[in-house]
């Protein structure tokens, strides 16, 4: 069965440091990966999704996230915090039965 | 722009009344969820829906009840409300033709009962 695991429920930065928020996934097949933001009192919304073209991908608000089959992951990342980027993660795989299956989500904080 | 409307987005609302969640779509998508998601952020699949007249529950039970009589419609209902269904409710769809499964969220529906 499909699984996704975020690692760090919290990650903390500082402004213009380098954003890396992890994702291990579990999958039998070739999968589909995504990463979802979500704001305060907001809906989730999509920032990249990898659908087995190129393995590196570039999503918006200058996050890209990197797919490694050998290492089944699908790590995001940004160079430069900004202090906007403040919010929930969630990292999720397309499961067997065609829903997606989430993680459980990291906090990411920036520091002024 | 989100072409997915959840409404109220915030309800108050004393136990044993019956509240109805909105949830419509103008993007034509076949298939409709409701999740639930707590405070610790995780989210929890509560129902689906593949199509008009089709609705099946999610991995959480739900006390929670639902109807697709339209396809851009997915309305979910608590017939009592009780301080234990005080929780984030995030209506999403999806246009399966492309066969990745994007979500498209609603910006959430937040309901506290007292």
């Amino acid at each position: 069965a499909q699984s996704v695991t975020q690692l760090g429920s919290h990650v903390s930065v500082s402004e213009g440091a380098l954003v890396l928020l992890r994702c291990n996934y579990s999958s039998s097949v070739p999968p589909y990966l995504f990463w979802y933001v979500q704001y305060p009192n907001q809906g989730l919304q999509l920032l990249l999704k990898y659908t087995s073209a190129a393995t590196l991908v570039k999503g918006i608000n200058g996050f890209e996230a990197e797919f490694k089959k050998s290492e089944t992951s699908f790590h995001l990342t940004k160079p430069s915090a900004h202090m906007s980027d403040a919010a929930e993660y969630f990292c999720a795989v397309k499961g067997n039965t065609g829903k997606l299956i989430f993680g459980q989500g990291t906090t990411l904080q920036v520091k002024p | 722009e989100a072409d997915i409307y959840q409404t109220p987005r915030y309800l108050v609302i004393g136990t044993g009344k019956k509240i109805t969640l909105e949830c419509s779509q103008t993007m034509g998508h076949d298939k409709m969820y409701w999740y639930q998601q707590d405070p610790g952020m995780e989210l929890h699949l509560i129902h689906y829906s593949y199509g008009v007249n089709s609705t099946e529950k999610g991995d959480l039970s739900s006390e929670s009840t639902v109807s697709r009589i339209r396809t851009e419609h997915f309305p979910l209902t608590l017939e009592s409300a009780r301080p234990s269904h005080t929780s984030q409710y995030l209506c999403a769809s999806s246009d399966d033709r492309g066969g990745t499964g994007e979500l498209f969220f609603g910006e959430g529906s937040r309901l506290t009962v007292l």
